[in-house]
Formats: C-alpha cells, sequence, structure tokens
C-alpha cells in the first residue's frame, strides 16, 4: 500500500517551455500532497503544499505563476513549471499524505521524481 | 539555525559494524518524526517513523530524545546495500503536516 506514482520520470526540454508533472496516489486518498525540488547533493526543499479542491501554499521564493499546481481530485496534482529554464533543470519529488490514516500515521509517501532538464 | 540539522558524514564502516547518527531539530513542538533513505537519484524510502520514545525494525532502531531535541538511527550489522544518504524529518501540527527535512547523513558501507 501507499504508493505514489510520478510522471514523467524525465523530461527533456528547450527553454520557453513549459512541462507539466503529475502525481498520484495510487491506493489511498490524500487532501494533502507536495512538491519538493532536489538540486545534486542537496536536500530536499519544499515548494508548495497543494490542497485537494483549494489553492495551493507556495513556500517563500516560489514564484507562483512559474510553478502551476492544481489539485483536482484526491488522487491527482499537477505541476506545471511555466517558460522554463535552464535553471530550472532539477528533481522534482511530489509526496502525498495518508490521510485516512491507512498507514497508520501522517506519514509521506514519495513518488520516484521527476528529472528536468532545460537545454 | 537551520529547524532540522544532520551530521552530513559520511560515515564509511566496515561490513558488520554498527553505525549511529543522530539529527537535531529546534522546534520543540514538533510531534512526528521520520527517517527516509534516500539512494542517488532515487526518492526517499521511509525507514521509520517515530512518535513515542523510539522505534526498532530489525537491524534498525530510532530513539527520540525530547529533552534535547533530537532522534537517533543506529543501524546494527551494517551490509553492504545500506549504503545510501539518510534524511531526518520533522513535523509538527501547526506546520500543516509539511515536513522539515535534514540535508542528509550519507553512509558507506565497505566489503
Amino acid at each position: 500500500g501507499a504508493v505514489v506514482s510520478q510522471h514523467p520520470s524525465w523530461v527533456i526540454c528547450k527553454s520557453g517551455t513549459s512541462v507539466k508533472i503529475e502525481c498520484r496516489s495510487l491506493d489511498f486518498q490524500a487532501t494533502t500532497m507536495f512538491w519538493y525540488r532536489q538540486f545534486p547533493k542537496q536536500s530536499l526543499m519544499l515548494m508548495a503544499t497543494s490542497n485537494e479542491g483549494s489553492k495551493a501554499t507556495y513556500e517563500q521564493g516560489v514564484e507562483k505563476d512559474k510553478f502551476l499546481i492544481n489539485h483536482a481530485s484526491l488522487t491527482l496534482s499537477t505541476l506545471t513549471v511555466t517558460s522554463a529554464h535552464p535553471e530550472d533543470s532539477s528533481f522534482y519529488i511530489c509526496s502525498a499524505r495518508d490521510y485516512q490514516g491507512l498507514t497508520g500515521g501522517d506519514e509521506q509517501f514519495f513518488g520516484p521524481g521527476t528529472r528536468l532538464t532545460v537545454l | 539555525r537551520k529547524e532540522v540539522e544532520q551530521d552530513p558524514g559520511p560515515f564509511n564502516v566496515p561490513e558488520g559494524a554498527t553505525v549511529a547518527f543522530n539529527c537535531t531539530y529546534s522546534n520543540s513542538a514538533s510531534q512526528s518524526f521520520f527517517w527516509y533513505r534516500q539512494d542517488c537519484r532515487k526518492e526517499p524510502k521511509l525507514l521509520m517513523s517515530v512518535y513515542s520514545s523510539g522505534n526498532e525494525d530489525g537491524r534498525f532502531t530510532a530513539q527520540l530524545n525530547r529533552a534535547s531535541q533530537y532522534i537517533s538511527l543506529l543501524i546494527r550489522d551494517s551490509k553492504l546495500s545500506d549504503s545510501a544518504t539518510y534524511l531526518c524529518a520533522v513535523n509538527h501540527p501547526q506546520n500543516d503536516y509539511k515536513l522539515s527535512f535534514g540535508a542528509g547523513t550519507t553512509v558507506t558501507v565497505r566489503a
């Protein structure tokens, strides 16, 4: 149980294009999902908290107009990197919180990540 | 001061050895604590949750010291496959269940 999928697993795009990343909780409902970014040899940095049916909450320094988040259902959140630039190249990882407590606590489970390379 | 701090290591240990490392947190209201394991270029995988004084799962033992505000992870009888970066994560109710992560402790187990 507690499986989170993410698609695509990697993407290479040209500067100026937009990239959409999907995060799905496969066997549980997630009212809250989180989006992180991780640069090489650094820790996970929380970008935003995605709540089903409401606007995402962005961390300080994260541009909400550049990183669009939509959480349309209890099992799907999407992150769109708009007008991507080379400095946006990173490892983007989502996580989902099992709000029903099927796993016994409030753990977060991570998707496999999306490696974005912007040329 | 960072909210969650870890010794980055690396801890280089021989197979079969015991290795232990700590994670300190600054918010005394924190209630839930987690250890995640992250392999190179992969996502973090939950290793252990710590809600009370500690938790044990096979060769892994986590302990929580609320007075000194740290959690520890101990790995007994290290295997080559234990080589990874171990991330400490802390959350607290006021923070909408967000997790704050440490920068990770790198462990390398050698043959």
